[in-house]
Formats: structure tokens, C-alpha cells, sequence
């Protein structure tokens, strides 16, 4: 079936590095959604993103999507500890508009 | 606040009780969702519920029953759960249009533990 990989899985930066997460799907997508999960929290809608090429910033994140609408990314420039928690990305499938969710993405600022 | 309730925050049962969990959308919405997060699948889809049906059930176990009587209410019965089914259980809103699902709202989520 249809799947959105997502890597890396972990990500150790030290703060004021960048981070990037991607997303990957086997099909084309009608959009795609970003969430954040903050540790002992609950996931956090951020942005969705719906035109081919598209890219849409959000102070220091920049959400990015493919051409063919089958990848997506998410950059953090100059990464501070409110950072820190899961990112999702989750892929609308055109065929029956379920949202396939990656696996995430955990950002880990190293002390 | 993100205006989607759940209840209760934390529950532990026996494997041979029964129990259930609430959740309760103030937004509007006409789709709710339950999802569990575990360390071994960290945002698993259980159930979709669009206009009260269910739309959705990916080959979940039937000792988890979803019900919802309205668009605003959502329950998950629970009964001879396994301790391998002790994760946080999340419960999520949102609007269905013409196009699909629009963003997703989650709850608090219930953290479960199964003895």
C-alpha cells in the first residue's frame, strides 16, 4: 500500500545548527501536512502544503514540496530548544483522502 | 487548548476489565480519529469516523470497540486488552470537505497501561 517514509529518525544537533527532516512517498499527493510534537505532548498542526513546488516559511522553518508532489521537507535554520520534540509529516492520498502519516522525525538538541 | 477533550488522562485496568475512553470535539468538526502512539509505531491510525460513520478500521483488534453517537463525541471500548496494547491513545478532530481532510486537531491523549 502506499507509504510515506520519513528520515531520519533521530537527529542530534547541537543547538544553533540547522535540521532537516524529508518525507517520501511511493505516489503523488494531494497535500501534504507538518505537525509538531513537543515531548509529553500531543502532535501540533503546522503548516499544509498543496501546490507542486511549493514552499512556505514559518520564521525559521521552511517547509518545502516536490515538483511531482511525492516529497516533502522540513529545514530549521539555527535550532533553539523550543525545537526540540517529533515532526510529522502526513500525506493526503488522492485516491481516498486518508492521511498517511510518517513515522517522524525526533530533533534532540545534544546539552 | 486546542478544543478537542479526552478523559481520562491516565488509566491502568487488568487485562480482564473493561473500560472506556471519551473524547469530546468543541470545534465544529464533522471527522474525529483514533490513533495510538507507542514506541514501536510512534502515529498508528485505528478508526475514522466522517459524519458519525466509520470510514475507517485498520485491522485493529476487536477487543477496541469505537463508537460515536455524534459529530462532537467519540469513545473507544476497551476489553481483555494485552499489555502490549499499554500507549498513549490519542483522539483527533477535523473538518472533511469536497477535497479531503482538512488539518487535524489532537487531544491530550490517554495514557494506558494494560496489567
Amino acid at each position: 500500500g502506499q507509504q510515506v517514509m520519513q528520515i531520519p529518525q533521530y537527529q542530534h544537533v547541537q543547538e544553533g545548527e540547522d535540521f532537516t527532516t524529508y518525507c517520501n512517498s511511493s505516489t503523488t499527493l494531494s497535500n501534504i501536512q507538518w505537525y509538531k510534537q513537543r515531548p509529553g505532548g500531543h502532535p501540533v498542526f503546522l503548516i499544509q502544503l498543496v501546490k507542486s513546488g511549493e514552499v512556505k516559511k514559518q520564521k525559521r522553518l521552511t517547509f518545502q514540496f516536490g515538483e511531482a508532489k511525492k516529497n516533502s521537507s522540513l529545514h530549521i535554520t539555527a535550532t533553539q530548544t523550543t525545537d526540540v520534540g517529533t515532526y510529522f509529516c502526513a500525506g493526503l492520498r488522492d485516491s481516498n483522502y486518508q492521511l498517511i502519516w510518517g513515522a517522524g522525525t525526533k530533533l534532540i538538541i545534544k546539552p | 487548548e486546542t478544543g478537542v477533550t479526552q478523559t481520562p488522562r491516565h488509566l491502568v485496568m487488568g487485562m480482564t476489565n473493561k473500560k472506556s475512553l471519551k473524547c469530546e470535539q468543541h470545534l465544529g468538526h464533522n471527522a474525529m480519529y483514533w490513533y495510538k502512539q507507542s514506541a514501536k509505531k510512534p502515529l498508528e491510525l485505528m478508526f475514522v469516523y466522517n459524519f458519525k460513520e466509520q470510514t475507517e478500521n485498520n485491522s485493529v483488534p476487536s477487543r477496541f470497540s469505537p463508537e460515536c453517537p455524534n459529530s462532537s463525541h467519540l469513545f473507544l471500548h476497551l476489553h481483555t486488552l494485552q499489555p502490549e496494547d499499554s500507549a498513549l491513545y490519542l483522539c483527533a478532530s477535523s473538518h472533511v470537505g469536497t477535497g479531503g481532510p482538512y488539518e487535524q486537531y489532537f487531544g491530550p491523549g490517554t495514557r494506558l497501561t494494560v496489567t
